[in-house]
């Protein structure tokens, strides 16, 4: 069974700073996915990373892909109100498993106060 | 526009009474599946489709049912609800590396 861990699970910040999410695999995976989340909605899609080492940039948003395929971070460059959400990551797929199938992480919980 | 929608939004019921959670999507896609949201927990997956007449189990199926007799549509099923399942819901569709999620149905059961 694999297991994704997000961390940290909550994170508090005021407008402007910046931050790191990060996430975790207990094993190589074919893709990862992150989400946000906002209250009484569903997740949306922001990125799909599927290279070793890959970066991929979304206006204030970069994300990168671990060399290893194990592991990916977030990071959000001077945060704003609108940033508040639930950001998930996701992973399709491993070595002998279903591409199909999404794995969620806990999350990590993120407010930016004004 | 492409989207999933899931009804009801909101849904208070009673523990033994029959209950349908429609899914519909209009993406022509041919994987779908249902997860239930819960504090602490996370996103778990209760069942998903490959594609019509073909679903399998996800990692918490006990206690649902679904079936998938057209592209677009695939309900959730709860026989008996027990308060347990109390918890928020959400159908997914996925085309390629994209999934879109319903808005989600928040179900209480008393």
């Amino acid at each position: 069974t694999q297991l994704l861990e997000q961390s940290p699970q909550f994170l508090s910040i005021q407008e402007g700073e910046n931050l790191t999410v990060y996430c975790n695999s207990s094993s190589v995976f074919s893709s990862l996915q992150w989400y946000r989340q906002e209250p009484g909605e569903g997740p949306v899609l922001l990125v799909t990373v599927v290279t070793g080492g890959e970066v991929k940039k979304l206006k204030r948003l970069t994300f990168q892909f671990g060399d290893a395929r194990k592991d990916s971070s977030l990071h959000i460059t001077a945060a704003q109100p609108g940033d508040t959400g639930l950001y998930l990551c996701a992973l399709s797929g491993d070595s002998g498993g279903s591409n199909y199938k999404l794995t969620f992480g806990k999350g990590t919980l993120l407010t930016v106060n004004p | 526009e492409a989207q999933v929608t899931q009804n009801p939004r909101y849904l208070i019921t009673v523990t033994g009474k029959k209950l349908t959670v429609t899914c519909s999507q209009n993406m022509n896609h041919e994987y779908m599946s249902w997860y239930r949201q819960d504090p602490g927990l996370g996103l778990r997956q209760i069942y998903y489709s490959m594609n019509v007449e073909v679903t399998d189990k996800g990692d918490v199926p006990e206690g649902y049912k679904v079936s998938r007799k057209e592209k677009r549509n695939f309900p959730l099923i709860l026989e008996s609800p027990s308060p347990n399942q109390t918890s928020l819901y959400f159908c997914a569709s996925r085309g390629g590396n994209e999934q879109f999620f319903g808005p989600g149905t928040r179900l209480t059961v008393l």
